[in-house]
């Protein structure tokens, strides 16, 4: 079935660093992928997706780019901020209405 | 974009009695909702998917007599937790699936709920 693994947490960056999330899936044929975040006590906002081999989703300075070469979905950006504190979560679909797969979840907390 | 509205965004209950949480599509029609339980240390489990005006679709291993889903319009679904224990405390979100060209799934605020 499909599944999805991302780079476990937590993880603590200082401001302005690099940040990368590491995502890989296991699909049938082509799934669009998704970056979700979640910050504290709300729900998940989308933020950024691709739904074909070689896109790439950007939104507020974090890029992704589906590579269906290596099966994967990397989230990054380069320069982070404190307010980029937050759960991230990568997620396929096989499309149409069908469920969002999730993987597990990776904490980032950004200091000052 | 998209906005999917969800109610309470807390509640407490008794052990014993039943709660039931609203998710609404306030701009769109939403024909597939889903609904998840998130456990600590982050993991969302699908708990089912919801189409409008069929019967809800559960996951293994998730108790269809506990967790009432009923998807009567296409703004609306709605969760029940019937009778309530403190192992049910949860957080509990929906999602609707958005359609179109911008296809995507919107996910409401979520809801804690404690049993106590």
């Amino acid at each position: 079935g499909n599944s999805v693994t991302q780079m476990e947490g937590p993880v603590t960056l200082s401001e302005e660093a690099f940040l990368t999330i590491n995502c890989t899936y296991t699909a049938t044929g082509y799934p669009s992928l998704f970056w979700y975040v979640q910050y504290p006590g709300e729900g998940l906002q989308l933020l950024l997706k691709a739904t074909k081999a070689d896109d790439k989703g950007s939104n507020k300075g974090f890029e992704a780019t589906y590579r269906k070469e290596t099966t994967s979905f990397h989230l990054e950006k380069g320069s982070v901020q404190v307010s980029d504190s937050a759960v991230y979560f990568c997620a396929l679909s096989q499309g149409g209405s069908e469920k969002l797969v999730f993987g597990k979840g990776t904490k980032l907390t950004v200091n000052p | 974009g998209a906005v999917v509205s969800q109610h309470p965004s807390r509640v407490i209950c008794k052990s014993g009695t039943s709660v039931k949480i609203e998710c609404r599509s306030l701009d769109f029609q939403a024909t597939t909702m889903f609904w998840y339980r998130q456990f600590p240390k982050q993991s969302l489990m699908l708990m089912a998917t919801s189409n409008e005006g069929s019967k809800a679709t559960y996951e293994q291993g998730v108790e269809k007599d506990k967790f009432l889903i009923n998807h009567a319009s296409l703004t609306l679904s709605t969760l029940t937790v019937t009778s309530a224990h403190p192992e049910d405390s949860s957080f509990y979100i929906c999602s609707a699936w958005t359609g179109g060209a911008d296809y995507g799934y919107t996910f409401g605020s979520g809801t804690r709920l404690t049993v106590v």
